[in-house]
């Protein structure tokens, strides 16, 4: 079936030190991916997107990469900080008529100062 | 701009309630779709709404209903309220439908079924 899905549930870092998420996806068909910051009690929070037809993409302090041939997607965050701390999930959206953004479980990431 | 608002934050019902919650969608923004979130299950997708119709419709009973009005506010509707119903639901909005939209969350309306 589709589903997105993250290697590791939780990830602990050192404050300062680059982390990087991994996510699976399963559907070929899908041509776009968002990643999102959820922290306690709020909703998620865009944080970068990517299309098929590229394979990274920057932003501040973060990097999406995409290899649609292992069907993979990962976010890097560079020197992180104590505030990235949070549920971090990947999406993907089918391009296929009738489907919604698919979201992966999520990782926790705790980073410590 | 102010971002997407839901109310209400918290609701506590009981079995066999129903409830109605609702959503603003960004300034601008016409699509709005909805999700709800458990520890076990994740985010999943209910429905979205685009120019007030139903565009897109996840997995759920038909309990779970919604609406979208001229001005692209929304609401849910979930009628004789299960325990498995507690959950926080979420509502998304964006600027259109589809792949390649970005869908700016709410803080969630934490609903309790008793």
């Amino acid at each position: 079936g589709e589903s997105v899905g993250l290697h590791l549930p939780t990830l602990s870092v050192q404050e300062g030190d680059n982390s990087i998420i991994n996510c699976a996806y399963s559907n070929s068909a899908s041509d776009y991916f968002i990643w999102y910051k959820q922290e306690s009690g709020k909703g998620p929070q865009f944080i970068i997107d990517i299309r098929s037809n590229m394979d990274k993409r920057q932003g501040q302090r973060v990097t999406v990469l995409l290899n649609k041939t292992v069907k993979h997607l990962s976010l890097q965050i560079a020197a992180t900080q104590p505030g990235d701390s949070a549920v971090y999930f990947c999406a993907e959206f089918p391009n296929q008529a009738g489907t919604a953004l698919i979201f992966g479980k999520g990782t926790t990431l705790s980073v410590s100062s | 701009k102010a971002g997407v608002t839901q109310t209400p934050r918290y609701l506590i019902k009981t079995r066999g309630q129903q409830v109605t919650l609702s959503c603003s969608p960004i300034s601008g923004h016409r699509s709005v779709s909805w999700y709800q979130q458990t520890p076990g299950q994740g985010l999943q997708f209910l429905f979205e709404y685009f120019s007030e119709t139903q565009r897109n419709k996840g997995n759920f009973p038909g309990r779970f209903s919604g609406r979208q009005f001229s001005n692209s506010r929304s609401e849910m509707n979930v009628s004789t309220l299960e325990l498995g119903d507690s959950a926080l639901y979420l509502c998304a909005s964006s600027l259109g439908q589809g792949s390649g939209n970005i869908q700016y969350f709410g803080a969630g309306t934490r609903l309790s079924v008793l």
